[in-house]
């Protein structure tokens, strides 16, 4: 069964403290891995998709990297705008176009 | 554009009760897909449709129904709302279901009691 897993549930930053969220997955054949951001109330925003292992994608202070497992997104020097909960959601190649999302990791970047 | 839009977004249902969540997008977009969101559970695929006409079943289909008769509009039916359907549902969109990113409206939330 294809499965997402994202860590840690919960994180609290100091603004300008960098640090990594963690996607694993199991999937037999990636079609392709989704970062979104989800801030309260609100649906989710797109944020990077990646396709194969070694890929990267950036986008101000994030950046998203692929392996044949896992996807790291790493936030840089974070401010506390970057508080959000962060999805990640996979495709595989077995399941059509059915999208499997992990649960989520609650970033909080304290002032 | 306005996106993805989503009507209503609060409604309370009592048991065995039924009604219709509103989605429609105008960027022409042939993949949309209705999730429910729900505490430490992520988001769960309830029906998906990659076209006018064409709809499947996803992860928790049952209690549910779509149909697709426009590209634009992608309802979805509950059709007698128990508690457990209580959640927040989201419908999305993608230009088609292939490893495409979607994008979500601003959701429904829905008791029901």
């Amino acid at each position: 069964e294809d499965q997402v897993t994202q860590s840690p549930e919960a994180l609290r930053l100091q603004e300008g403290e960098s640090s990594s969220l963690n996607c694993s997955y199991t999937v037999s054949g990636l079609r392709g891995l989704f970062w979104y951001r989800q801030d309260p109330g609100k649906g989710p925003e797109f944020l990077f998709t990646l396709y194969s292992a070694g890929e990267e994608k950036e986008k101000e202070r994030l950046k998203a990297t692929l392996t044949k497992k896992e996807s790291f997104l790493h936030i840089t020097a974070p401010k506390p705008e970057d508080s959000a909960t962060y999805l990640c959601a996979v495709q595989a190649l077995d399941t059509g176009n059915q999208f499997y999302f992990g649960t989520g990791t609650s970033l909080t970047v304290i002032p | 554009n306005a996106g993805v839009t989503q009507t209503p977004k609060f409604q309370v249902l009592k048991t065995g009760q039924s009604m219709t969540l509103q989605c429609a997008q105008d960027m022409n977009h042939e993949y949309m897909s209705w999730y429910r969101q729900d505490p430490g559970m992520g988001l769960r695929l309830i029906h998906y449709s990659v076209g006018a006409g064409i709809t499947d079943q996803g992860e928790v289909p049952n209690g549910y129904n779509v149909s697709r008769s426009t590209t634009e509009d992608f309802p979805l039916r509950l059709l007698s709302a128990a508690p457990s359907q209580t959640s927040v549902y989201f419908c999305a969109s993608s230009i088609t279901g292939v490893a495409y990113e979607q994008y979500f409206g601003p959701g429904t939330r829905l008791t029901v009691t």
